[in-house]
């Protein structure tokens, strides 16, 4: 099975802040990677697709990049709306796998 | 607007089981692939199973592979997963999710790559 580490776990930031969230893969996964977004109590909802793809109506503050095993997904602007947890899944095969996921919490 | 309803869950006693179901609707439901994921209490995001459109074709977790079954009726817009011999460790909340509109292959397994939408999900307790 493909392991996907997320990295941190959590953190704490301030509004307006940059946040980086990274997620590496244990094998090449070319760039067969989703990031999520699950607020609390919610189901998880779609952001990013292949990598890098911003999924319609998500905005712009979000952002994803990486190829092979290193990926990093960026909110380029902290707001109070984005607190939640975070997780990329791979789909380079099965099973299905999702990152431990990161907590973003505000300061 | 694309809506996915689960129902089903409840408190089940171990080596039981139970099915639950996803009622979709504002979408093309027999052109999607679906699939379930769970989520333990505090826990991240595993992934349980997955359908074709048509149905012809399931994947399942190892986890789970000859213990649940997938399933859907695209008559009725309603994709299932019948779950026996339910486990402890398997308390969850169980979310159906959406395909995106391609499959992806690999190693001769079609499945969706993505989840595009998620309902909001049942939440099945097995203890005795």
């Amino acid at each position: 099975d493909i392991q996907m580490t997320q990295s941190p776990s959590s953190l704490s930031a301030s509004v307006g802040d940059r946040v980086t969230i990274t997620c590496q893969a244990s094998q090449d996964i070319s760039n067969y990677l989703n990031w999520y977004q699950q607020k609390p109590g919610k189901a998880p909802k779609l952001l990013i697709y292949d990598a890098s793809n911003l999924e319609t109506g998500v905005p712009s503050r979000f952002s994803g990049s990486g190829s092979g095993t290193d990926f990093s997904f960026t909110i380029s602007s902290l707001q109070p709306e984005d607190i939640a947890t975070y997780y990329c899944q791979q789909y380079k095969d099965l099973p299905l796998t999702f990152g431990g996921g990161t907590k973003v919490e505000i300061k | 607007e694309v809506q996915l309803l689960e129902s089903g869950g409840g408190l089940v006693q171990p080596g039981g089981s139970l099915r639950l179901s996803c009622a979709a609707s504002g979408f093309t439901f027999s052109n999607y692939a679906m699939s379930w994921v769970r989520q333990a209490p505090g826990k991240g995001l595993e992934w349980v199973s997955s359908i074709s459109g048509s149905g012809s074709s399931t994947n399942y977790a190892d986890s789970v592979k000859g213990r649940f079954t997938i399933s859907r009726d695209n008559s009725k817009n309603t994709l299932y997963l019948q779950m026996n011999s339910l486990r402890a460790e398997e308390t969850a909340v169980y979310y159906c999710a959406k395909g995106g509109s391609l499959q992806f292959c690999s190693a001769g397994s079609c499945y969706p790559p993505v989840f595009d939408y998620w309902g909001q999900g049942t939440l099945v307790t097995v203890s005795s």
